[in-house]
């Protein structure tokens, strides 16, 4: 159990496009999800925390209008990169926390090129 | 506020020799928990282990171990007889849930280790 779906794998887009990246908890209801951007040779940043049914709640220096965050079901949230620049390649992923736990579970992570 | 710190950015070994990533934490709580996982170069985050700061019973898992002192705050993870397949990114991480803050989890730096043939 404790599966985290991530998708897609890897995305290559024109800049000024907007790309989605999804994340599903498979088989568990996920209360909160967590949006994590890793550059290359560092660490995981956290973006913003989501909540089934409430806005995101974003960190320090990250756009809320740039990255776009919707958690509209307990299975599903979704990242949107808008108006997407090269600057915002990165290697992003996602993890879940089970309704009433404290771990979190983490989906495969999308790597994301703007050309 | 918390904190995790992995001092050693990178680590070169041997293949067959010991190596110990070391993992110092903060955290103002009585609760938390602690993690370890491994980044291959593929990018997926694999979990190692999880300990609850009440349990500070020592782990082995085959070749790994982890050695948790709540008196120093921290939490090692020793690889016995290294091999080339645990050449990766090690994060040590750490969840608490201070000041209602979702159980967010504070990662470390990383240690990248490489382990040669």
């Amino acid at each position: 159990g404790a599966v985290v779906s991530q998708h897609p794998s890897w995305v290559i887009c024109k800049s000024g496009t907007s790309v989605k990246i999804e994340c599903r908890s498979l088989d568990f209801q996920a209360t909160t999800m967590f949006w994590y951007r890793q550059f290359p040779k560092q660490s995981l940043m956290l973006m913003a925390t989501s909540n089934e049914g409430s806005k995101a709640t974003y960190e320090q220096g990250v756009e809320k209008d740039k990255f776009l965050i919707n958690h509209a079901s307990l299975t599903l949230s979704t990242l949107t990169v808008t108006s997407a620049h090269p600057e915002d390649s990165s290697f992003y992923i996602c993890s879940a926390r089970r309704t009433g736990g404290a771990e979190a579970f983490f989906g495969q992570g999308t790597r994301l090129t703007v050309v | 506020a918390q904190k995790v710190t992995q001092a050693q950015t990178e680590i070169s070994v041997v293949e067959k020799e010991d190596v110990t990533l070391d993992c110092v934490y903060e955290t103002r709580d009585t609760t938390y928990y602690l993690f370890w996982y491994k980044q291959p170069p593929s990018g997926e985050l694999v979990f190692l282990i999880r300990r609850n700061s009440f349990d500070e019973q020592n782990e082995i898992s085959g070749r790994y171990s982890w050695n948790f002192q709540k008196s120093t705050s921290s939490f090692n993870f020793t690889i016995t007889a290294s091999q080339v397949v645990d050449s990766a990114v090690y994060f040590c991480a750490l969840i608490s849930n201070s000041g209602g803050s979702n159980y967010k989890l504070t990662f470390g730096k990383g240690t990248l280790l490489t382990v040669n043939p």
